[in-house]
Order: structure tokens, then C-alpha cells, then sequence
């Protein structure tokens, strides 16, 4: 079976610009979660959306949103990057709501220059 | 503000051995708990989950939990040098929101 997939791989950007990650959970799998994860730091919960709705948020500016479709992929948008927004985004999937069992993706290498 | 903190290591031990790795985190209401270990350049595998007080055992793997004391640990038996990488404590907040600690980097020595 298919894991959770994320692209793209890599990605370079150029402050001010726009950015939308996409992630495909895990077959049958309702939840979608997105985290930023900062080099030398832990993953730091963004978003999490189960059913199309979002279900959690964590401390991100407005710049950052997202959506769920009725597919249950989902889109991570970052608008007006900064330079600290270069970081490792992960999205990882749950069979439903919540985060107990969740199974991460490959991620996004987001670099902002 | 809600935290998990970890000692950001490195961890030293040497094969074979007891690797302990701990964790503490400051919500009470926390009903959840998880390990995940992450390889370098490797997004986050969980490892372990434990909801319960006590000692949770899988593998060469154990889980420890103590809520009164907000105390989370993870004891590996017979260290491999496969053992090596980052351990992250993490801590559901509500059931739609996790906080992860920073990690611990384990070495295990050949």
C-alpha cells in the first residue's frame, strides 16, 4: 500500500512569493495533518483538517492556510514568504479524527531565498 | 504556553547497552503520548504511544509514563547502532493538536 505522499520534493522561492505544498494520505485515511519542522527542532503543528474541515491550528501567521478535498488530499498555501519560513513541512495522515496514530510523509524541502 | 522539553543530547551509549531518553511536559489535562524516532534527512516514524500510567513494553522498546510527575520516558534495550538518531517525545494537547518535544540525539557506539 501507498504511504502518505507530498510534493514537490524541493522546492526554491524568492521572499514575498507564494507557495502551495500538496499531500495524498494514505488510503482510507480521513485526516490530514500539516507541520513546519525547522532544522535542529521538533516538527511544529500547523494545521489539522478531517472531513474537509479544519479541525486544529496551531501558532502561524494568517500567511499560512490550507484546505482538504473531497478526495482528502490537501494543500498547504503560504503566502508573502519570509525567510524564515525555509523549513521541512510534513504532512502526515490519520485513519480519522485526531492525532494519536499518525503516519508522516517524505516532506517538502521549502527553501526561501 | 504548553511545552514538551527533552535533553537535546547527544546521547552516547555503547552497543548493547540501556539507552534511556526522557521527556517532561507541562499540560496536566495531556491524555497521550508518543515517541517517534527520526533518521537524519527522514521524516518522523512512531515508535511507541502510551495513554496510561506504567510501563508500556514492544519489542526492545519501553515506554514509561507518569502523569503526576509529567514524565514521559523511553528505555531501549540492547542498543544497535540502527538505534541512532533523533527520539521525539510528543504530547497530545486536544485531540486535534500534538506538541513535539525538540528531540534527542542518540548515538550508539560500535
Amino acid at each position: 500500500d501507498a504511504g502518505v505522499t507530498q510534493s514537490p520534493t524541493h522546492l526554491i522561492k524568492t521572499r514575498g512569493q507564494h507557495v502551495t505544498l500538496r499531500c495524498s494520505p494514505i488510503s482510507g485515511h480521513k485526516s490530514v495533518s500539516w507541520y513546519q519542522q525547522v532544522l535542529g527542532q521538533g516538527p511544529q503543528f500547523i494545521f489539522q483538517y478531517y472531513e474537509k474541515e479544519e479541525r486544529g491550528r496551531g501558532n502561524f501567521p494568517d500567511r499560512f492556510s490550507a484546505r482538504q478535498f473531497p478526495n482528502y488530499s490537501s494543500e498547504l498555501n503560504v503566502n508573502a514568504l519570509l525567510l524564515g519560513d525555509s523549513a521541512l513541512y510534513l504532512c502526515a495522515s490519520s485513519p480519522d479524527r485526531g492525532t494519536d496514530t499518525q503516519y508522516f510523509g517524505p516532506g517538502t524541502r521549502l527553501t526561501v531565498l | 504556553q504548553k511545552e514538551v522539553e527533552q535533553n537535546s543530547g547527544p546521547l552516547s551509549v555503547p552497543e548493547g547497552a540501556i539507552a534511556s531518553l526522557n521527556c517532561t511536559y507541562s499540560d496536566r489535562g495531556s491524555q497521550s503520548f508518543f515517541w517517534y524516532r527520526q533518521y537524519s534527512g527522514k521524516s518522523p516514524e512512531l515508535i511507541m504511544s502510551i495513554y496510561s500510567n506504567g510501563d508500556k513494553e514492544d519489542g526492545r522498546f519501553t515506554a514509561q509514563l507518569n502523569k503526576a510527575s509529567q514524565y514521559v520516558s523511553l528505555l531501549i534495550r540492547d542498543s544497535q547502532p540502527s538505534d541512532s538518531a533523533t527520539y521525539l517525545c510528543a504530547v497530545n494537547i486536544n485531540s486535534d493538536k500534538i506538541i513535539f518535544g525538540k528531540g534527542t540525539r542518540l548515538h550508539i557506539l560500535p
